[in-house]
Protein backbone atom coordinates (compact mmCIF):
# COMPACT_ATOMS: atom_id res chain seq x y z
CA UNK A 1 0.00 0.00 0.00
CA UNK A 2 0.72 3.75 -0.06
CA UNK A 3 1.18 5.40 2.89
CA UNK A 4 2.90 8.66 3.66
CA UNK A 5 2.47 9.99 7.67
CA UNK A 6 3.53 13.26 9.21
CA UNK A 7 2.69 15.29 12.32
CA UNK A 8 -0.72 16.63 11.95
CA UNK A 9 0.00 20.28 14.05
CA UNK A 10 2.87 21.57 15.47
CA UNK A 11 3.22 24.74 17.24
CA UNK A 12 6.64 26.73 17.47
CA UNK A 13 8.07 30.63 18.22
CA UNK A 14 9.11 33.22 16.48
CA UNK A 15 12.98 33.08 15.62
CA UNK A 16 13.24 29.70 16.60
CA UNK A 17 13.56 26.43 14.45
CA UNK A 18 11.64 23.61 13.66
CA UNK A 19 11.22 20.36 11.97
CA UNK A 20 8.48 18.80 9.96
CA UNK A 21 9.18 14.94 9.81
CA UNK A 22 7.59 12.80 6.99
CA UNK A 23 7.97 8.46 6.68
CA UNK A 24 6.94 7.14 3.79
CA UNK A 25 5.87 3.97 2.78
CA UNK A 26 4.98 3.81 -1.40
CA UNK A 27 5.17 1.49 -4.06
CA UNK A 28 7.67 3.34 -5.88
CA UNK A 29 9.66 6.02 -5.57
CA UNK A 30 10.75 9.06 -7.97
CA UNK A 31 11.55 12.00 -5.31
CA UNK A 32 9.74 13.45 -2.59
CA UNK A 33 8.73 17.14 -2.45
CA UNK A 34 7.43 19.64 -0.19
CA UNK A 35 4.77 22.07 -0.40
CA UNK A 36 3.76 25.04 1.66
CA UNK A 37 -0.09 26.09 1.42
CA UNK A 38 -1.44 28.99 3.45
CA UNK A 39 -5.08 28.59 4.20
CA UNK A 40 -7.07 29.07 1.52
CA UNK A 41 -4.51 29.11 -0.72
CA UNK A 42 -2.91 26.61 -3.98
CA UNK A 43 -0.03 24.19 -2.16
CA UNK A 44 3.29 25.80 -3.92
CA UNK A 45 6.63 24.26 -4.31
CA UNK A 46 9.36 24.34 -1.20
CA UNK A 47 11.61 21.95 -1.71
CA UNK A 48 12.81 18.25 -3.89
CA UNK A 49 14.80 16.14 -2.97
CA UNK A 50 15.39 12.72 -4.81
CA UNK A 51 18.90 11.55 -3.53
CA UNK A 52 20.10 10.95 -0.06
CA UNK A 53 21.17 14.32 1.92
CA UNK A 54 20.19 17.53 2.62
CA UNK A 55 19.21 20.65 0.29
CA UNK A 56 19.15 23.76 1.46
CA UNK A 57 17.34 26.68 -0.03
CA UNK A 58 17.52 29.93 1.99
CA UNK A 59 15.92 29.87 5.64
CA UNK A 60 14.09 25.68 4.31
CA UNK A 61 16.37 22.74 4.23
CA UNK A 62 14.91 19.03 3.23
CA UNK A 63 16.55 15.70 3.95
CA UNK A 64 15.75 12.69 2.67
CA UNK A 65 16.80 9.13 3.55
CA UNK A 66 15.38 6.92 0.83
CA UNK A 67 16.67 3.39 3.06
CA UNK A 68 14.62 4.77 6.08
CA UNK A 69 11.67 6.00 4.01
CA UNK A 70 12.32 9.51 5.69
CA UNK A 71 12.15 13.46 4.94
CA UNK A 72 12.08 16.53 7.41
CA UNK A 73 12.00 19.43 6.79
CA UNK A 74 13.68 22.09 8.67
CA UNK A 75 12.67 26.37 8.86
CA UNK A 76 15.12 28.33 10.23
CA UNK A 77 14.35 31.91 11.96
CA UNK A 78 10.59 31.29 11.31
CA UNK A 79 8.60 34.06 10.78
CA UNK A 80 4.91 34.72 11.58
CA UNK A 81 4.01 34.09 7.67
CA UNK A 82 5.70 30.80 8.08
CA UNK A 83 2.31 29.87 9.76
CA UNK A 84 0.94 27.37 7.15
CA UNK A 85 0.51 23.98 6.28
CA UNK A 86 3.23 21.80 4.93
CA UNK A 87 2.58 18.74 2.69
CA UNK A 88 4.75 15.83 2.00
CA UNK A 89 4.29 14.25 -1.01
CA UNK A 90 6.06 11.12 -3.06
CA UNK A 91 6.57 11.23 -6.67
CA UNK A 92 5.90 7.63 -7.72
CA UNK A 93 8.36 5.73 -10.23
CA UNK A 94 6.47 6.05 -13.74
CA UNK A 95 6.69 10.02 -13.32
CA UNK A 96 3.78 10.83 -13.08
CA UNK A 97 1.18 10.32 -9.90
CA UNK A 98 2.42 12.66 -7.13
CA UNK A 99 0.93 10.97 -3.50
CA UNK A 100 0.77 13.72 -0.18
CA UNK A 101 0.19 12.99 3.43
CA UNK A 102 -2.33 14.80 5.14
CA UNK A 103 0.01 17.89 5.97
CA UNK A 104 1.41 19.11 8.84
CA UNK A 105 -0.58 22.79 10.22
CA UNK A 106 2.72 24.98 11.85
CA UNK A 107 1.52 27.60 14.40
CA UNK A 108 4.11 30.85 14.97
CA UNK A 109 3.67 32.38 17.91
CA UNK A 110 5.23 35.92 18.85
CA UNK B 1 3.68 34.58 -14.91
CA UNK B 2 2.57 31.36 -14.94
CA UNK B 3 -0.82 30.29 -14.24
CA UNK B 4 -3.27 27.35 -13.55
CA UNK B 5 -7.26 28.72 -13.72
CA UNK B 6 -9.97 27.25 -12.30
CA UNK B 7 -13.52 28.67 -13.97
CA UNK B 8 -15.17 28.86 -9.91
CA UNK B 9 -14.16 29.67 -6.83
CA UNK B 10 -17.05 28.41 -5.11
CA UNK B 11 -19.76 26.25 -6.48
CA UNK B 12 -23.41 25.32 -5.03
CA UNK B 13 -24.87 22.02 -6.63
CA UNK B 14 -27.97 20.22 -6.24
CA UNK B 15 -27.78 15.92 -5.25
CA UNK B 16 -27.59 14.27 -8.86
CA UNK B 17 -26.89 17.65 -10.66
CA UNK B 18 -23.97 16.91 -13.76
CA UNK B 19 -20.86 18.68 -12.82
CA UNK B 20 -17.94 20.50 -14.95
CA UNK B 21 -14.92 21.74 -12.92
CA UNK B 22 -12.41 23.44 -15.39
CA UNK B 23 -8.91 23.96 -15.31
CA UNK B 24 -6.75 25.68 -17.96
CA UNK B 25 -2.51 25.95 -17.65
CA UNK B 26 -0.92 28.55 -20.13
CA UNK B 27 2.49 27.06 -19.31
CA UNK B 28 2.49 23.63 -21.89
CA UNK B 29 2.93 21.09 -19.57
CA UNK B 30 2.16 17.54 -20.42
CA UNK B 31 0.70 16.49 -17.58
CA UNK B 32 -2.30 17.70 -15.28
CA UNK B 33 -3.91 16.44 -12.44
CA UNK B 34 -7.17 16.39 -10.63
CA UNK B 35 -6.81 16.27 -6.71
CA UNK B 36 -9.67 16.46 -4.08
CA UNK B 37 -8.10 17.87 -0.65
CA UNK B 38 -10.35 17.21 3.27
CA UNK B 39 -9.44 17.97 5.93
CA UNK B 40 -7.55 14.90 7.93
CA UNK B 41 -6.97 13.22 4.47
CA UNK B 42 -5.00 15.72 2.76
CA UNK B 43 -5.06 15.96 -1.17
CA UNK B 44 -5.96 12.59 -3.02
CA UNK B 45 -5.55 12.22 -6.53
CA UNK B 46 -8.66 11.69 -8.95
CA UNK B 47 -7.63 11.37 -12.00
CA UNK B 48 -4.67 12.66 -14.34
CA UNK B 49 -3.35 13.22 -17.87
CA UNK B 50 0.00 12.84 -19.61
CA UNK B 51 -0.97 13.87 -22.93
CA UNK B 52 -4.31 15.36 -25.18
CA UNK B 53 -7.09 12.58 -25.08
CA UNK B 54 -5.49 9.93 -22.67
CA UNK B 55 -6.29 9.55 -18.89
CA UNK B 56 -5.62 7.64 -16.46
CA UNK B 57 -7.13 6.65 -13.07
CA UNK B 58 -6.01 7.80 -9.64
CA UNK B 59 -7.02 6.59 -5.79
CA UNK B 60 -10.13 7.65 -5.73
CA UNK B 61 -11.89 7.99 -9.15
CA UNK B 62 -15.03 6.85 -8.82
CA UNK B 63 -17.78 9.04 -9.87
CA UNK B 64 -15.63 11.03 -11.34
CA UNK B 65 -14.86 11.06 -15.18
CA UNK B 66 -12.29 13.66 -17.06
CA UNK B 67 -12.22 14.88 -20.38
CA UNK B 68 -8.43 16.23 -22.22
CA UNK B 69 -9.49 17.65 -25.50
CA UNK B 70 -6.85 20.50 -25.51
CA UNK B 71 -3.24 20.54 -23.89
CA UNK B 72 -4.00 23.27 -21.80
CA UNK B 73 -7.33 22.39 -20.73
CA UNK B 74 -8.46 19.19 -18.35
CA UNK B 75 -12.26 19.10 -17.02
CA UNK B 76 -13.60 16.95 -14.17
CA UNK B 77 -16.96 15.82 -14.40
CA UNK B 78 -19.15 14.77 -11.84
CA UNK B 79 -21.82 12.56 -13.62
CA UNK B 80 -24.53 12.65 -10.65
CA UNK B 81 -23.26 14.85 -7.94
CA UNK B 82 -23.33 13.51 -4.42
CA UNK B 83 -23.28 15.16 -0.94
CA UNK B 84 -20.02 13.07 -0.43
CA UNK B 85 -18.61 14.87 -3.25
CA UNK B 86 -18.41 18.20 -1.27
CA UNK B 87 -15.09 19.10 -1.15
CA UNK B 88 -12.03 21.35 -2.39
CA UNK B 89 -11.54 20.22 -5.82
CA UNK B 90 -7.28 21.12 -7.04
CA UNK B 91 -5.99 20.97 -10.51
CA UNK B 92 -2.03 21.19 -10.95
CA UNK B 93 0.22 20.83 -13.69
CA UNK B 94 3.56 19.72 -14.28
CA UNK B 95 6.01 18.99 -16.80
CA UNK B 96 6.98 15.05 -16.67
CA UNK B 97 9.69 14.68 -13.16
CA UNK B 98 9.23 18.22 -12.25
CA UNK B 99 7.40 20.11 -9.51
CA UNK B 100 3.43 20.92 -8.99
CA UNK B 101 1.72 23.89 -10.25
CA UNK B 102 -1.51 24.18 -8.64
CA UNK B 103 -4.69 26.22 -9.37
CA UNK B 104 -6.28 28.14 -6.32
CA UNK B 105 -8.93 25.67 -6.03
CA UNK B 106 -12.74 25.03 -6.31
CA UNK B 107 -15.36 24.61 -3.04
CA UNK B 108 -17.97 22.85 -4.15
CA UNK B 109 -21.15 22.20 -1.90
CA UNK B 110 -23.41 19.32 -3.15
CA UNK B 111 -26.50 20.16 -1.42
Amino acid sequence: GQNIDQPTEMTATEGAIVQINCTYQTSGFNGLFWYQQHAGEAPTFLSYNVLDGLEEKGRFSSFLSRSKGYSYLLLKELQMKDSASYLCAVRDTGGFKTIFGAGTRLFVKA
Amino acid sequence: DVKVTQSSRYLVKRTGEKVFLECVQDMDHENMFWYRQDPGLGLRLIYFSYDVKMKEKGDIPEGYSVSREKKERFSLILESASTNQTSMYLCASSRSNEKLFFGSGTQLSVL
